[in-house]
C-alpha cells in the first residue's frame, strides 16, 4: 500500500524568508506522480506543483520548487521569498501512473507566514 | 480558463434528509473524482468516474451514490444524512492518459447536517 507522510503538522516563518516543507512516501511502484496542493483558509484546493517520478529534474513554479529524491522517497517543497498569501495548509499527494489516478494524501502541514 | 464548477457552495440539511451535490468538470476532462474532507483532515476519496462509468470506489457509504452523465457532469446523491456527513465535498476532474495527470479541484460544497 502507498502512504504519504508529512512530519511537520505546523510551521511558521517570517515574510520573505524561505521555508521547506517535508514529505516522504512509500511505494513499490516505479511510475508515479507527486504533487503539492495548497489549501488556504478559503478551503479551495489549489495545485502548486507536480513532479513526474521518471524525471530527475526538480520541478519549479516561480517561487515554489521541489527537492525530489527518488531513492530516498522524499519530496520536499521549498517556498522562496514567502508571502502572506502563502499562509495555508499544504498537502503532499501521490498518484500511481496507469492506475486509477487516485490521489493519496499526506496529513498536511499548516504553514503560517508572519508579517 | 474554465475551472471545475461545484454547486451549491453551501448546503444545510437536517438529519435523515437527502442532498444532491453537482460537479461540472473542466471541458474535455473525462474523469471526475469525489472527495470528502472533514475538519482538520486530509481529503478522503469517495468515488471516481471515467467516460461515464464508475472507475474506482473508495470509502463511500452505501447511503451515497453518484453518477456521471452524458455531458460529463457528475452528481453525488446522499441519503439518510447523518451528523458525521458534515464535511467539505470536493469534486476534481482530470484527463489522465493524455500526459497531463493532474487533478483540478472545484471550490467544494460545504455540507452541514444539523
Amino acid at each position: 500500500a502507498q502512504t504519504v507522510t508529512q512530519s511537520q503538522p505546523e510551521m511558521s516563518v517570517q515574510e520573505a524568508e524561505t521555508v521547506t516543507l517535508s514529505c516522504t512516501y512509500d511505494t513499490s511502484e516505479s511510475n508515479y506522480y507527486l504533487f503539492w496542493y495548497k489549501q488556504p483558509p478559503s478551503r479551495q484546493m489549489i495545485l502548486v506543483i507536480r513532479q513526474e517520478a521518471y524525471k530527475q529534474q526538480n520541478a519549479t513554479e516561480n517561487r515554489f520548487s521541489v527537492n525530489f529524491q527518488k531513492a530516498a522517497k522524499s519530496f520536499s517543497l521549498k517556498i522562496s521569498d514567502s508571502q502572506l498569501g502563502d499562509t495555508a495548509m499544504y498537502f503532499c499527494a501521490f498518484m500511481i501512473s496507469d492506475s486509477n489516478y487516485q490521489l493519496i494524501w499526506g496529513a498536511g502541514t499548516k504553514l503560517i507566514i508572519k508579517p | 480558463a474554465a475551472g471545475v464548477i461545484q454547486s451549491p457552495r453551501h448546503l444545510i440539511k437536517e438529519k435523515r434528509e437527502t442532498a444532491t451535490l453537482k460537479c461540472y468538470p473542466i471541458p474535455r476532462h473525462d474523469t471526475v473524482y469525489w472527495y470528502q474532507q472533514g475538519p482538520g483532515q486530509d481529503p478522503q476519496f469517495l468515488i471516481s468516474f471515467y467516460e461515464k462509468m464508475q472507475s474506482d470506489k473508495g470509502s463511500i457509504p452505501d447511503r451515497f451514490s453518484a453518477q456521471q452523465f452524458s455531458d460529463y457532469h457528475s452528481e453525488l446523491n446522499m441519503s439518510s444524512l447523518e451528523l458525521g456527513d458534515s464535511a467539505l465535498y470536493f469534486c476534481a476532474s482530470s484527463s489522465p492518459g493524455q500526459g497531463d495527470e493532474k487533478l483540478f479541484f472545484g471550490s467544494g460544497t460545504q455540507l452541514s447536517v444539523l
